[in-house]
């Protein structure tokens, strides 16, 4: 069965500072994989989705993603973290039945 | 085009009482999933419909019926609510590989 573990369920950079946001999946297949944004008392929000063409992915708000498959990582990053990137965060898996796995989620804290 | 609409967006009910939750997208889309999210547990499948007229169960279906009334609304029921079923529930419909979210209902389960 696909899945998805994000490491860390809390995150804390400075303003400015490079954002990492770690999503390791498990799949037999070639994955689609997506990462989501929540803020608070928010729906989820597609940031970006990779659907095996380009490996790095870019998405809105500055953020991309690269899939690599040797790590079966499908890491988020941000190179300047702002205020308002404050939100939590979830990875997340498409199976065969067009079902979606997420993650718990990485609540990210931005540090004036 | 309002995406994916839930309704209410807030609820509390006594232990043992029943509700729905209402859902509707407008795009289009044959795939529609409920879902609750709770601290620390991310986002759990309680029921996905691949189609009108179809419907599966999810990792967390117990306390819980769906019905897919047409291909635009898909309505969850907690026939008996419990303590154990204080969440928020997310819809969501998907197509084109995405899924899009409803704005959430916060339920509260005294």
């Amino acid at each position: 069965a696909q899945s998805v573990t994000q490491l860390g369920s809390h995150v804390s950079v400075s303003e400015g500072a490079l954002v990492l946001l770690r999503c390791n999946y498990s799949s037999s297949v070639p994955p689609y994989l997506f990462w989501y944004v929540q803020y608070p008392n928010q729906g989820l929000q597609l940031l970006l989705k990779y659907t095996s063409a380009a490996t790095l992915v870019k998405g809105i708000n500055g953020f991309e993603a690269e899939f690599k498959k040797s790590e079966t990582s499908f890491h988020l990053t941000k190179p300047s973290a702002h205020m308002s990137d404050a939100a939590e965060y979830f990875c997340a898996v498409r199976n065969r039945d067009d079902k979606i796995i997420f993650g718990k989620g990485t609540r990210l804290h931005i540090l004036p | 085009n309002a995406g994916v609409t839930q309704t209410p967006k807030f609820q509390v009910l006594k232990t043992g009482q029943s509700m729905t939750l209402q859902c509707a997208q407008d795009m289009n889309h044959n795939s529609m999933y409920w879902y609750r999210q709770d601290p620390g547990m991310g986002l759990r499948l309680i029921y996905y419909s691949a189609s009108e007229g179809t419907t599966d169960k999810g990792e967390v279906p117990n306390g819980y019926n769906v019905s897919r009334l047409n291909k635009r609304e898909f309505s969850l029921r907690l026939e008996s609510a419990a303590p154990s079923q204080t969440s928020v529930y997310f819809c969501a419909s998907s197509g084109g590989n995405t899924q899009y979210f409803g704005p959430g209902t916060r339920l509260t389960v005294l």
